[in-house]
């Protein structure tokens, strides 16, 4: 059974420390997507990748949010220094870059908590 | 420039009654459409999606969308509520380059 897999799955740390959210996309496909997810702002996409080149990062603060793909296996995001506002739940999606279907498959999330 | 509008940020209905979930967008593309639910703790999984061939879409679950290019609007329909169909139901537009925005979301309470 094919699924995206994210850790970790909950993180509370305190403001001013690093987070890593790591992300395993399905294996063969070649576009990811990291999406926040808030009460006040919904599902706001942060970054995407496609086979592992970044095209988008113009939702993500720059000055301390990072996402990067080491392999195809693995995306990686990351928030140094971590602040309160940053708190919120992180998703992962992957889908394969085909004009017939367009799906994406999201992972679990990884909720965070910056105190 | 892409963006999705929900109307409604909550929907309550009686278990048994018709579902509607409006969905409007706008794309200086051709879409592609899509409806996504979340059940609490989870993440998005799609429910059907539009992508320029039937413009009546059958989706998982009993629910469907209708495209309509003149209005443009994707919204969702189930004849007949479940109470397991309450969750967080999102509509999303995507263009070739296949990067998605989805709309705030709609809560729907399904009452007994």
């Amino acid at each position: 059974d094919a699924r995206v897999t994210q850790t970790p799955r909950h993180k509370v740390t305190e403001m001013g420390q690093e987070v890593t959210m790591r992300c395993q996309p399905i294996l063969g496909h070649n576009t990811v997507f990291w999406y926040r997810q808030t009460m006040m702002q919904g599902l706001e996409l942060l970054a995407y990748f496609r086979n592992r080149a970044p095209l988008d990062d113009s939702g993500m603060p720059k000055d301390r949010f990072s996402a990067e793909m080491p392999d195809a296996t693995l995306a990686t995001l990351k928030i140094q220094p971590s602040e309160p506002r940053d708190s919120a739940v992180y998703f992962c999606a992957s889908g394969l870059d085909n004009a017939n279907t367009g799906e994406l498959f999201f992972g679990e999330g990884s909720r965070l908590t910056v105190l | 420039a892409q963006s999705v509008t929900q109307l409604g940020s909550h929907v309550s209905v009686s278990e048994g009654a018709l579902v509607l979930l409006r969905c409007n967008y706008s794309s200086s593309v051709p879409p592609y459409l899509f409806w996504y639910v979340q059940y609490p703790n989870q993440g998005l999984q799609l429910l059907l999606k539009y992508t320029s061939a039937a413009t009546l879409v059958k989706g998982i679950n009993g629910f469907e969308a209708e495209f309509k290019k003149s209005e443009t609007s994707f919204h969702l329909t189930k004849p007949s509520a479940h109470m397991s169909d309450a969750a967080e139901y999102f509509c999303a537009v995507s263009s070739g380059g296949f990067k998605t925005i989805f709309g705030a979301g709609t809560r729907l309470f399904v009452k007994a």
